[in-house]
């Protein structure tokens, strides 16, 4: 595609539910990173994947939080059991692995649990 | 973790004005870049500066790197209100390790 989508855009979920966050990267891209941010805040590294490399999940919050990556390409965040202190915007990124790695960014998930 | 840190946390200029962002970092880097978001929304990647680089510019941006001090800075020349946004540095540590970490941003406000 022409840019990283994500998707939904909005998500208002009420507390104790699951929720799924997707992001669909720039073709052939493949680095793959989430990050949250909470309002008026910076970003919060989640989980990077790197290639075929193991990846690094360091950033994770709990365990209500996981990710993965299916085929090298889309992405799905999944938040378990999801508490007020979730509500965030969720923002994805890709990038080529060829040492100059900026990074591009989706538009994001806006988070609300109520 | 943030690697980065910048300041000022917020900055209000008039129009024309230049504005200067820092950003320092802890640990050894491969790459610096800075990026913008508008809104608290997708960041746009502005410019990237490697570790061998000491200055780069791109247009009315000018970007310093100090390796030593383990700091960076961002100009923008003759701001608009246009500039108004949020600006953020990001390490990677190069090797075969491309995680990027985003320092916690400068809000710029431009006033016309």
């Amino acid at each position: 595609g022409a840019g990283v989508s994500q998707s939904p855009s909005n998500k208002v979920t009420e507390k104790g539910k699951d929720v799924e966050l997707r992001c669909d990267p720039i073709s052939g891209h493949t680095a793959l990173y989430w990050y949250r941010q909470s309002l008026g805040q910076g970003l919060e590294f989640l989980i990077y994947f790197q290639g075929n490399s193991a990846p690094d999940k360091s950033g994770l919050p709990s365990d209500r939080f996981s990710a993965e990556r299916t085929g090298g390409s889309v992405s799905t965040l999944t938040i378990q059991r999801t508490q007020q202190e979730d509500s965030a915007v969720y923002l994805c990124a890709s990038s080529q692995m060829t040492g100059a790695t900026e990074a591009f960014f989706g538009q994001g998930t806006r988070l609300t649990v109520v | 973790s943030q690697q980065g840190e910048e300041d000022p946390q917020a900055l209000s200029i008039q129009e024309g004005e230049n504005a200067t962002m820092n950003c320092s970092y802890k640990t050894s880097i491969n790459n610096l870049q800075w990026y913008r978001q508008n809104s608290g929304r997708g960041l746009v990647h502005l410019i990237l500066i490697r570790s061998n680089e000491r200055e780069k510019h791109s247009g009315r941006l000018r970007v310093t790197l100090d390796t030593s001090k383990k700091s960076s800075s961002l100009l923008i020349t003759a701001s608009r209100a246009a500039d108004t946004a949020s600006y953020f540095c990001a390490t990677d540590s190069g090797g075969s390790n491309y995680k990027l970490t985003f320092g916690k941003g400068t809000l710029l406000t431009v006033n016309p």
